[in-house]
């Protein structure tokens, strides 16, 4: 059984570019959510998808934004990067609808350098 | 607002010793506790959940426990090896939330 997919995996970005990262979750999964991890600041939820309807979102700013498509691959964009967007960025899949109740399986995550 | 506290930060042990990781949390509504070990670089990977009625739960050398009264985990680690170096991360959740620990990096020496 496949795992979580996260591409691509390392990118460098200069400042005021824009940025996609793709998720692709364990099959049957529906509910996706994307997480961004900076070194002591532990995981930030960004963001949660559950069959293409976006169901829960954290505190950050407009310029992060994501969708869901039907076969439940999901993508987050970062418009306008800041180099406080250098980041790791991690996917999360659960075949629950509830991610509380259920077990994250997350990828290897996307390690974004803006410069 | 919901709150994880872990200590300690980091820990430096070494390999063969017992060590403990403890967590507190004010999180609400509350009905579970995941325990997550995190290769640095590398997505989280689960290691033990417990509902709320659950006290201690066992993934080989890794042994969660968890006090609902009184919000407090520990994980417990057992004849470490260097291969348990990594953050472990404490994540208590409810429904369709979880809140994540800074977690506590721990480093096993030879």
């Amino acid at each position: 059984k496949a795992g979580v997919t996260q591409t691509p995996r390392y990118l460098i970005k200069t400042r005021g570019q824009q940025v996609t990262l793709s998720c692709s979750p364990i099959s049957g999964h529906r509910s996706v959510s994307w997480y961004q991890q900076t070194p002591g600041q532990g995981l930030q939820f960004l963001f949660e998808y559950f069959s293409e309807t976006q169901r829960n979102k954290g505190n950050f700013p407009g310029r992060f934004s994501g969708r869901q498509f039907s076969n439940s691959r999901s993508e987050m964009n970062v418009s306008t990067l800041e180099l406080g967007d250098s980041a790791l960025y991690l996917c999360a899949s659960s075949s629950d609808r509830d991610p509380g109740a259920n077990v994250l399986t997350f990828g290897a995550g996307s390690r974004l350098t803006v410069l | 607002k919901n709150q994880v506290e872990q200590s300690p930060q980091s820990l430096i042990i070494l390999e063969g010793k017992n060590c403990t990781l403890q967590c507190n949390y004010t999180v609400s509504p509350f009905s579970n506790l995941r325990w997550y070990k995190q290769d640095t670089g590398r997505g989280p990977v689960s290691l033990t959940i417990m509902t709320f009625s659950e006290n201690t739960k066992s993934n080989g050398r890794y042994t969660a426990t968890l006090d609902a009264d009184t919000k407090q985990s520990s994980l417990h680690i057992t004849a470490s090896q260097l291969s348990d170096s990594a953050s472990y991360i404490c994540v208590p959740g409810g429904y369709q939330k979880v809140t994540f620990g800074t977690g506590t990096k721990l480093q096993v020496i030879p």
